[in-house]
């Protein structure tokens, strides 16, 4: 299907385990955009890509990692998962200024 | 320190009615403001947009009005239906790249 797609949907894990959430988009847009979303907080940028292997750091980069090797794909890495990084996550991607998302993934840290 | 508000967390409306949702923003080196829509379980979808160089914007029945001396944006929805019944945020971009600074939503509730 034609779109921006997140996996998984829903995570649970463990305190200092290793997460990694996948987005994927098929229209060939430049940027891709990583997003969490706190209750109070709305939409808080993590990090994102202007291109495949160009990523800069957003508003909350702390405690993730990202890469980009291909244009399509832009996972988000937790390399030791928190507590306080408990949160519904969302994807994006833009040519220009409006950005389309993915329908998020949930996860929980134990 | 936040440069895009949306100071109500939650707004209720009878249906028929107009719904006025605002945002406020403190960087004056944004040129450009989204309306997005939220349901649960969903992510943000577009909604409508607006350059700093119009004051309004209209599609269908949603209209953004920009207010660049105020710095201070609304949407309102005329008229409003149950199925408008979701969390709206405001974002604006400023005049480099393609990030976005969003708002923290307005829950907005629509009464049959």
């Amino acid at each position: 299907d034609a779109g921006i797609t997140q996996s998984p949907r829903y995570k649970i894990t463990e305190t200092g385990r290793q997460v990694t959430l996948m987005c994927h988009q098929t229209w060939s847009h430049s940027y891709m955009f990583w997003y969490r979303q706190d209750l109070g907080h709305g939409l808080r940028l993590i990090y994102y890509s202007a291109a495949a292997d160009i990523t800069d750091k957003g508003e909350v980069p702390d405690g993730y990692v990202v890469s980009r090797s291909k244009t399509e794909n832009f996972p988000l890495t937790l390399e030791s998962a928190t507590r306080s990084q408990t949160s519904v996550y969302f994807c994006a991607s833009s040519e220009l200024e409006t950005q389309y998302f993915g329908p998020g993934t949930r996860l929980l840290v134990l | 320190d936040q440069q895009v508000k949306q100071n109500s967390p939650s707004l209720s409306v009878q249906e028929g009615r107009i719904s006025i949702l605002n945002c406020d923003y403190t960087n004056s080196m944004f040129d450009y403001f989204l309306w997005y829509k939220k349901y649960p379980a969903e992510g943000p979808t577009f909604l409508i947009s607006i350059s700093s160089i119009k004051d309004k914007n209209e599609d269908g029945r949603f209209t953004v009005f920009l207010n660049k001396s105020a710095k201070h944006l609304s949407l309102h929805i005329v008229p409003s239906q149950p199925g408008d019944s979701a969390v709206y945020f405001c974002a604006a971009r400023r005049n480099a790249g393609n990030m976005l600074t969003f708002g923290g939503g307005t829950r907005l509730m629509v009464k049959p």
